[in-house]
């Protein structure tokens, strides 16, 4: 059975960076892409950006200057930073498997999720 | 303001059949881009419904299905029932801006 669990501080300052991490169990983290989504309160989905095992990432256009996704492959485990947050950043942050066929494919869907992290940003 | 667009709320009686649409552009469905669905129920993650426009993961019941046709794709539920009261979310691929992965902005299903 596939899980994924978010882990990290649920409360961060204005201006300071946002960390989780995801660790995956079931599956190995070197057969799929592995993706961040979150949803702030009461809206919608939002992709923030997906990892391949070789480090290979990519990041959506609204969120790039301020996002870095990395892989621990020993550990199965991929982390989520997001620089310089504000209020618009609190959110539930899920993380999920990824299911595309190669970089940058136009065919993706996630089949696998983590139950979700909220992380607030507050002072 | 998503980039595939749904209506917000959809409402049916237990029994009936509602759909979902989900509007994109020629970037995204229009372009031939798949289109994927996900369920969210009240408090827990999204959960994958129909991936590639209309096939069902293992443990999907038939009462769901999805179509596409030109810049649109829609989600029918059939036979509804009280625990089908969810959100419902659309996914594709734009290709502008190097092109990423795009969900609409969901539509809440109240089962009367």
């Amino acid at each position: 059975q596939v899980q994924l669990q978010e882990s990290g501080p649920g409360l961060v300052k204005p201006s300071e960076t946002l960390s989780l991490t995801c660790t995956v169990s079931g599956a190995s983290i070197r057969s799929y892409y592995w993706s961040w989504i979150r949803q702030p309160p009461g809206k919608g989905l939002e992709w923030i950006g997906y990892i391949h095992y070789t480090g290979s990432a990519k990041y959506n256009p609204s969120l790039k200057s301020r996002v870095a996704i990395s892989v621990d492959t020993p550990k199965s485990q991929f982390s989520l930073k997001l620089s310089s947050v504000t209020a618009a950043d609190t959110a539930v942050y899920f993380c999920a498997r990824d299911v595309r066929l190669y970089d940058s494919s136009g065919y993706a869907y996630f089949d696998y999720w983590g139950q979700g992290s909220l992380v607030s940003v507050s002072s | 303001q998503s980039v595939l667009t749904q209506p917000p709320s959809v409402s049916g009686a237990l029994g009936q059949r509602v759909t979902i649409s989900c509007s994109g552009s020629s970037s995204n469905i229009g372009a031939g881009y798949d289109v994927h669905w996900y369920q969210q129920l009240p408090g827990t993650a999204p959960k994958l419904l129909i991936l590639a426009n209309s096939n069902r993961p293992s443990g999907v019941p038939d009462r769901f299905s999805g179509s596409k046709s030109g810049t649109s794709a829609s989600l029918a539920i059939t036979g509804l029932q009280a625990e089908d009261e969810a959100d419902y979310y659309c996914q594709s691929y734009d290709s502008r801006l190097s092109g990423h992965v795009v969900f609409g902005g969901g539509t809440k299903l109240t089962v009367l």
